[in-house]
């Protein structure tokens, strides 16, 4: 099984912060990386899909980079409702794994 | 509006059995594959299984290999996850998601989910 590390696993920022989330693959998985947000007692949001493309509806602040094994997240200008735990996951293979989580909290 | 709709949840002896159901609408369903994911509380994903457009391909977590079998009905818009022989450590927030394939330029065809529903919760305790 392919496993996914995220760092950190949890992060504190200010608003109109830029923060950056890493993702790495325990193998290479080219571009088969989703990146999705989710919020206390509601269900993942999609963000990011192959490892750069914006998903529809979502904010232009969000983009993503990498390929082979490191990935990363990056949110410009943070906004209050980005406040939320972020995962990675590889759809390279099944079992699709995701990364253990990166939860961005208020400084 | 895409929407996934998730019951069937509730609490269950170890040992036991539940079945989950996903209704979906808002889009062709028998075009997509389909996944269930699990969040323990407080935890994180967990990918548990998925299935082909037409069922004919199944995949699953090695944890549920043998309990568990997802399958689905196109005429009636569902996706279903058998649950048997449950265990503790299969208490979770069940989500149902749709998986969508994508062809982009120089880089194949990708995957990603991006419909989830709201999740039924299953706990498993004496």
């Amino acid at each position: 099984d392919i496993q996914m590390t995220q760092s950190p696993s949890s992060l504190s920022a200010s608003v109109g912060d830029r923060v950056t989330i890493t993702c790495r693959a325990s193998q290479s998985i080219s571009e088969y990386l989703n990146w999705y947000q989710q919020k206390p007692g509601k269900a993942p949001k999609l963000l990011i899909y192959a490892a750069s493309s914006l998903q529809s509806g979502v904010p232009s602040r969000f983009s993503g980079s990498g390929s082979g094994t490191d990935f990363t997240l990056t949110i410009n200008s943070l906004q209050p409702e980005d406040f939320a735990t972020y995962y990675c996951q590889q759809s390279y293979s099944t079992p699709y794994t995701f990364g253990q989580g990166t939860k961005l909290e208020i400084k | 509006e895409v929407q996934l709709v998730e019951s069937g949840g509730g609490l269950v002896q170890p040992g036991g059995s539940l079945r989950l159901s996903c209704a979906a609408s808002g889009f062709t369903f028998s075009s997509f594959w389909m996944n269930w994911v699990r969040q323990a509380p407080g935890k994180g994903l967990e990918w548990v299984a998925n299935i082909k457009q037409d069922g004919s391909e199944k995949y699953y977590v090695d944890s549920v290999k043998g309990r568990f079998t997802v399958s689905r009905d196109n005429a009636k818009n569902s996706l279903y996850l058998q649950m048997n022989s449950l265990r503790a450590e299969d208490t979770a927030l069940y989500y149902c998601a749709r998986e969508s394939r994508r062809w982009l330029h120089a880089k194949g065809v990708l995957n990603y989910f991006d419909y989830w529903g709201q999740g039924t919760l299953v706990t498993v305790s004496s």
